[in-house]
């Protein structure tokens, strides 16, 4: 199986901050990479597809980008609203694989 | 409104058996592979199983196989999961999700049900 190393597992930051959030796949995956947002007791909710298409909907200060076995999540100018863990799960081969998590908590 | 509602948790003993399901509603069901993700109290996502639009394939976490079978009727729009031999590690709110069309191939999980919660224990 592939395994996800997503890091790091927790960060703090405040409203405005730039944010980045990394995923390595143990293997070459090639775009094959979505994230996700959840809020606590919530389901997760599509953020990025194909490591950088937008879903729709999602605000403009998400982006995605990599490919192969690297990938990076930014949040260009947080916002409250977006104080969460996310997810990255890869879909290229199966068993499909998430990455462990990582919670963004208000500094 | 496109629309995932699972049904069917609860409290079981070890060794039991459960059977959830998943409506959907406001897409064309038979269209897309559909899959279950379960999340233990406290924890992170894990993938569980999926099974293609028109239910030929299916494929499974190796920590399930052999215990859990997807399934779907899509003359009800409604996918299923039994799982059987349960155990504590089982424990969890299981999701179903609908997998976008990428290439012809399932993709990215962009409608996910509320989930319902499974408990083992005795």
């Amino acid at each position: 199986a592939i395994r996800i190393t997503q890091s790091p597992s927790s960060l703090s930051a405040s409203t405005g901050d730039r944010v980045t959030i990394t995923c390595r796949a143990s293997q070459g995956i090639s775009s094959y990479l979505a994230w996700y947002q959840q809020k606590p007791g919530k389901a997760p909710k599509l953020l990025i597809y194909a490591a950088s298409t937008l879903q729709s909907g999602v605000p403009s200060r998400f982006s995605g980008s990599g490919s192969g076995t690297d990938f990076t999540l930014t949040i260009s100018c947080l916002q409250s609203e977006d104080f969460a863990t996310y997810y990255c799960q890869q879909y290229y081969s199966y068993p499909w694989t998430f990455g462990q998590g990582t919670k963004v908590e208000i500094k | 409104e496109v629309q995932l509602l699972e049904s069917g948790g609860g409290l079981v003993q070890p060794g039991g058996s459960l059977r959830l399901s998943c409506a959907a509603s406001g897409f064309t069901f038979s269209s897309y592979a559909m899959s279950w993700v379960r999340q233990a109290p406290g924890k992170g996502l894990y993938w569980v199983s999926i099974i293609s639009g028109d239910g030929g394939n299916t494929y499974y976490a190796d920590s399930v196989k052999g215990r859990f079978t997807i399934s779907r009727d899509n003359s009800k729009n409604t996918l299923y999961v039994q799982v059987n031999s349960l155990r504590a590690e089982d424990t969890a709110v299981y999701y179903c999700a609908k997998a976008q069309l990428y290439y012809d191939s399932p993709g990215a999980f962009d409608i996910w049900g509320q989930g319902t919660m499974v408990t083992v224990s005795s």
